[in-house]
This record gives structure tokens, C-alpha cells and sequence, in this order.
């Protein structure tokens, strides 16, 4: 069955550190992955997709199908990207979307 | 341009009641989908719509019924609701089949006492 893993429930690291969100999926087609954001006390909003192959507020992804894997990447953490990332997966002649259980990032001062 | 909004925000009912939450969408979209958002499982698919008058289950749908009967509008029915269906409900809508960035509403929280 399709699934998105994000094992991670809760990550913590300081301003200006490394942040890595993991993302794995199961699905034997061609899978469209993204990521979405979800600041406090606003919508959840996509930050990127895989085709786009773009940077947005510093972040990036890259598909790995060999690891059937999607992880977000950022090199230096500010303090605004604390947020719940969902990570997502779209199959099933691109009508269904299906989410990971998401990974709370707190970034420390 | 209002986007995705949903209604009520906030609900209480009492086990076995009945309620609908609507999703409203100005955009035009073909697509909408609800959630439900519980601690520690993400977001889950309840039903989705590819267009009016289609519906289709998605990953939970037991306990939930849905609506599209106009293009802008997709509704989810509780018939019967339960403690289990506790939790914070999302539409979302997407334009088409070759989009797939998804609008999302506020959220609604239900509580089944």
C-alpha cells in the first residue's frame, strides 16, 4: 500500500544549525512528492515539490527513487522556520493525496 | 478572494448526534478532499471529489459521508458521530489533474463528547 513515513515527531536544533526533515514513501509508480509547512496560527501552505526542483526560504528536497526518499534539507535554521512540515505523496492518476504524520521543527535561539 | 473556507470552526456534539461541515471554494477547482488531523498521525484522507457529483474514498472513510452537489461545494457528514471522530478536519482543493499544490481551509474542530 502507498504510505509516507516522516519518523521523526519532533526536531530540535539551534539558529543557524543543519536541518534535515526525513521523508520516505512506499509506491511502486512514478510518485509526485511535496512538501507542506504549517506556521502557528496560519494554513498549511506548500513550500516545495519535487518537480519544481526549487529553493524556497532556503529549503530544498531531492528525490531519491533509489531510496524511495524526499527529505528536506536547509543549511543554516532561523528561528522563523519553526513550523509542523507534512511531507506528501500523489498517486492513483494523480487524484489522491496522502500525508505523512508530519515533523514538529523548533528551531533554539 | 476568500479561497478555502470551512464552516463551523468549532463544534461540540454529543455521541451518536448528527452534523455536516461544509467547504466552500471560490477558485473554481475540480478537485476537494477532507482530512482529519489527529496528534502523532498527520493528516488522513477521509473522501475526495475529482469534480461534481463524483466522490471517492480515500484512507478512513468508515463513519463519514460526503457531498459534492455543486462544483464549489463539498460537504462531510458525520450520521452518527462517535468519540473516535474527535479531532480537526481539513478541506483542501487543487485545480486540476496536472496541479497538484493543494488550498487549504482554516481547519474545523469537532469534539464527540
Amino acid at each position: 500500500a502507498q504510505r509516507v513515513t516522516q519518523p521523526e515527531k519532533l526536531l530540535s536544533v539551534f539558529k543557524g544549525a543543519p536541518v534535515e526533515l526525513k521523508c520516505n514513501y512506499s509506491y511502486s509508480g512514478s510518485p509526485e512528492l511535496f512538501w507542506y509547512v504549517q506556521y502557528s496560527r496560519q494554513r498549511l501552505q506548500l513550500l516545495l515539490r519535487h518537480i519544481s526542483r526549487e529553493s524556497i526560504k532556503g529549503f530544498t528536497a531531492d528525490l531519491n527513487k533509489g531510496e524511495t526518499s524526499f527529505h528536506l534539507k536547509k543549511p543554516f535554521a532561523q528561528e522563523e522556520d519553526s513550523a509542523m512540515y507534512y511531507c506528501a505523496l500523489r498517486y492513483s492518476s494523480a487524484s489522491k493525496i496522502i500525508f505523512g504524520s508530519g515533523t514538529r521543527l523548533s528551531i533554539r535561539p | 478572494n476568500a479561497g478555502v473556507t470551512q464552516t463551523p470552526k468549532f463544534r461540540v456534539l454529543k455521541t451518536g448526534q448528527s452534523m455536516t461541515l461544509l467547504c466552500a471554494q471560490d477558485m473554481n477547482h475540480e478537485y476537494m478532499y477532507w482530512y482529519r488531523q489527529d496528534p502523532g498521525m498527520g493528516l488522513r484522507l477521509i473522501h475526495y471529489s475529482v469534480g461534481e457529483g463524483t466522490t471517492a474514498k480515500g484512507e478512513v472513510p468508515d463513519g463519514y459521508n460526503v457531498s459534492r452537489l455543486k462544483k464549489q461545494n463539498f460537504l462531510l457528514g458525520l450520521e452518527s458521530a462517535a468519540p473516535s471522530q474527535t479531532s480537526v478536519y481539513f478541506c483542501a482543493s487543487r485545480q486540476g489533474a496536472d496541479t497538484g499544490e493543494l488550498f487549504f481551509g482554516e481547519g474545523s474542530r469537532l469534539t464527540v463528547l
